[in-house]
């Protein structure tokens, strides 16, 4: 079975600085799709970025990006330019490729952003 | 934009009380699910559904079973509720890829 584990369960940050998160996965699967999601205190989860474990190209989107490191099976998220509306739990997931799969999450990391 | 609806944002029920929870996608999409969210646990899957009258058990789906009688809908339901369920619960939609969230059901059992 497929699990995904981050083991930080809680991150500090300062606005305007970097920081990453962790994620580690285990799978035996060749295709599949890995994700960071948002949940800010609304609880609306928040696609954040998506990776396919066949692209050797690290995701990013704006502010940002993923370390995709396939053969350690770990996927960070890296946050720059820190600010406070990114303060939220960051899930982990992972997805088995084919259409009739489910995504398995991680156990959260909380975000807190300082001044 | 995907809609994910979940039909109640909050709801407290009885113990034993019978209980249904609906959510609605309005993006044609094969798959649903239902995850429950609870602290320092994550999100685990309950149930899914990759078409209409077909359903797949997740990982706790103890207590719990499901419908879906139509694409867009894919109901919860708790046969009889029992405080353990008390949870935050998560439905979600997708093809293939990325899952679409709704904005979730707070359920209290007393």
């Amino acid at each position: 079975a497929q699990t995904v584990t981050q083991s930080q369960p809680e991150m500090s940050v300062q606005e305007a600085e970097t920081v990453t998160l962790s994620c580690t996965y285990d799978t035996s699967e060749s295709d599949y799709y890995l994700f960071w999601y948002k949940q800010p205190p609304s609880r609306q989860m928040i696609l954040v970025i998506r990776q396919e474990a066949y692209k050797q190209q690290n995701a990013t989107e704006n502010r940002f990006s993923v370390n995709f490191q396939k053969a350690a099976k770990s996927f960070s998220l890296k946050i720059s330019d820190s600010q406070l509306g990114d303060a939220a739990m960051y899930f982990c997931a992972y997805r088995a490729g084919g259409t009739a799969s489910k995504l398995t999450f991680g156990t959260g990391t909380r975000l807190q952003v300082t001044l | 934009d995907v809609k994910v609806t979940q039909s109640s944002r909050y709801l407290v029920k009885r113990t034993g009380e019978k209980v249904f929870l609906e959510c609605v996608q309005d993006m044609d999409h094969e798959n649903m699910f239902w995850y429950r969210q609870d602290p320092g646990l994550g999100l685990r899957l309950i149930y899914f559904s990759y078409d209409v009258k077909m359903k797949e058990k997740g990982d706790i789906p103890e207590g719990y079973s499901v419908s879906r009688e139509k694409k867009e809908r894919f109901s919860l339901i708790l046969e009889s509720a029992s405080t353990n369920q008390t949870s935050m619960y998560l439905c979600a939609s997708s093809l293939w890829g990325p899952l679409y969230f709704g904005e979730g059901s707070w359920l209290t059992v007393v």
